[in-house]
Parts: structure tokens; sequence; C-alpha cells
């Protein structure tokens, strides 16, 4: 596709539930970011993927989060047990590996009720 | 760590001039990054400064000077379109596009 592809774009789930985010990056971008964006805060890191290297999991918040790339494209994000604290809107961002500037799709907003 | 702040709101009038700033804090300096976030959208990306000085873009310029750890976005020919939010951020350890953001500056253009 043209842009970042993020699904579903909305996401209702009770407190308790797994949910699985899925992010399909721009053709050709190796380099792949997961973040999330909580009301009144800043865009908070949460995982990066540079092709076919382990992934850079430092900003993962609990063990609750984990994140896959299959085939060095798609990449599903999930979030085990869900906690109300969880709420937010998760988006994922892909780039060619060194040059500044990503390209964000259009986030997955979760609720967790 | 790094550190970023910036102011949360802004109100400028169409056609006129704005400049929205970020100071920083970091434990080792790989550039400064402009992005433009409207309500309810992605975030898009505007500039990336590593070296001090203005950078031009269109109507859009950013400065950066290291040594005072403090960079601006300057918007020109100011249009409605234009309200949004501005995130100022820095990369994370591991740079490229790891960063970590500034909670935004909210700008309102006004006719």
């Amino acid at each position: 596709g043209a842009g970042v592809s993020q699904s579903p774009s909305n996401k209702v789930t009770e407190k308790g539930k797994d949910v699985e985010l899925r992010c399909d990056p721009i053709s050709g971008h190796t380099a792949l970011y997961w973040y999330r964006q909580s009301l009144g805060q800043g865009l908070e890191f949460l995982i990066y993927f540079q092709g076919n290297s382990a992934p850079d999991k430092s900003g993962l918040p609990s063990d609750r989060f984990s994140a896959e790339r299959t085939g060095g494209s798609v990449s599903t994000l999930t979030i085990q047990r869900t906690q109300q604290e969880d709420s937010a809107v998760y988006l994922c961002a892909s780039s060619f590996p060194g040059a500044p500037g990503a390209f964000f799709g259009q986030g997955t907003r979760l609720t967790v009720v | 760590g790094q550190n970023i702040d910036q102011p949360t709101e802004m109100t400028a009038t169409e056609g006129a001039i704005v400049q929205i700033n970020c100071t920083y804090q970091t434990s080792g300096f790989n550039g400064l990054f402009w992005y433009q976030q409207h309500a309810g959208e992605a975030p898009t990306f505007l500039s990336y400064n590593v070296l001090d000085g203005l950078e031009e873009k269109g109507r859009f310029s950013s400065f950066l000077s290291r040594s005072k750890g403090y960079s601006y976005l300057l918007l020109k020919e100011l249009q409605m379109k234009d309200s949004a939010s501005y995130l100022c951020a820095v990369p994370l350890t591991g740079g490229g596009n790891k960063l970590t953001f500034g909670t935004g500056t909210q700008l309102k253009v006004e006719l």
C-alpha cells in the first residue's frame, strides 16, 4: 500500500482479555516502530524492529506486551490480560534504515472497559 | 535520559508568523525532530536538525542550537489548516527514529 496501514482502527475490549494489533508498513521499509499515545501524554516508544535483527524491546511497559514481525514486513503487537491503563492510541511507524523521519499509520484506538 | 519541554498551547492569527520553542536535555545528541499531528490523525514528519542553524522548507523552518539545548519551529504565512499539535522529539539510545517526544504544542490559528 501507499502508506502504513493499521488494523483495527478501533478496539474495545474487556479488562483481562488479550488483544492483537496489526501493522502493515510501507513496502521496502525495513525499520518498524510501535508507539502509544495516551490522552494528554506524548508519544511513548514501545518497540523497534530493524530487518532481521533482534527487536529493541526497551520501551515495553510490562511483560504483558509483546510484538512480532513476520517475514520482515507485517507486525503484530499483542497485549495480554489488558488493563484499563492500557487504553491509548497505538501507533506504528516505518522508515528506511538511517533515514530521518518515519511514516506513521493512523493508529489503533484501544479502549479497555 | 531525555527530557523535552515545549509550551502546551499557542494561538496565532491567519497570515501571521508563529515560533514554537522546544528545550531538551539528552545524554547524547543525535538530532532533533519536529512532527505535525492534526487531531485524530497520524503524526507527519516535518524536519530534522542535526547541525546548528536554521533549515528552511517552504513556509516551515526549524532552528537548532546544540549548545543551548534549544530548537524552534517557525511557521510563516499561517493558514487555518496549520491548526494542529506540533511535536518536538529527540532520539533515544539506539538512535534512528526511536524517539522520545514532548507532549506537543497545540497551535490554534484564528481569523
